[in-house]
């Protein structure tokens, strides 16, 4: 299974309202998760099961979808949130889990 | 608090071969799935291994199955990552994980600081 994403980048300012796709090569159901990073840093699980939120997640972000078509929206960005954006599928057998190609939301 | 440290990395010449090792600390280490999860220089995220709880089930991307073998030590709290064969493209920071969910080989809630592994001569 495929996933790609897009925006591969994007500039926003502070208190804009992102959104980021994920698209699947074939249907995953709810099995996505979405994960934040930062430069030197490891990913950080932001929503599993496409829309829940992670425990210690700020609520402006948010996820939907299922199938193949899947959503990573940012309410209102914060300073903090200038950072790459992954999602990972979950859903296939055998049991190989893939990233897609990441979103990296930089400063307008 | 949860914790995962790795160790192991290093540089190794093409065809060589390396163990990455993971401590964990803070959650009941055998309820949990693990996984090695890499990353190039400026490049994606890439999974590349997971393991059950138990140990008795493993799974492997196409890009290292048959070369990398991961595995666990329950009484010691550590997973384990045997490298060989390697090759320049394995050239990566490699992270290993803890599935969120009791029992399942799931999304990674906690993550280590990762490990560099050079493959050059």
């Amino acid at each position: 299974i495929q996933l790609t994403q897009s925006p591969s980048s994007l500039s926003a300012s502070v208190g804009d309202r992102v959104t980021i796709t994920c698209r699947a090569s074939q249907g995953i159901s709810s099995y996505l998760a979405w994960y934040q990073q930062k430069p030197g840093k490891a990913p950080k699980l932001l929503i599993y099961a496409a829309s829940t939120l992670q425990s210690g997640v700020p609520s402006r972000f948010s996820g939907s979808g299922s199938g193949t078509d899947f959503t990573l929206t940012i309410s209102s960005l914060q300073p903090e949130d200038f950072a790459t954006y992954y999602c990972q599928q979950l859903n296939s057998y055998p049991l190989i889990f893939t990233f897609g190609p990441g979103t990296k939301v930089d400063i307008k | 608090e949860v914790q995962l440290l790795e160790s192991g990395g290093g540089l190794v010449q093409p065809g060589g071969s390396l163990r990455l090792s993971c401590a964990a600390s803070g959650f009941t280490f055998s309820s949990y799935a693990m996984s090695w999860v890499r990353q190039a220089p400026g490049k994606g995220l890439e999974w590349v291994s997971a393991i059950s709880g138990s140990g008795g089930s493993t799974y492997y991307a196409d890009s290292v199955k048959g070369r990398f073998t991961i595995s666990r030590d329950n009484s010691k709290n550590t997973l384990y990552l045997q490298m060989n064969s390697l090759r320049a493209e394995d050239t990566a920071v490699y992270y290993c994980a803890k599935s969120r969910p009791l029992s399942m080989v799931r999304e990674e809630d906690y993550w280590g600081q990762g490990t560099l592994v050079t493959v050059s001569s």
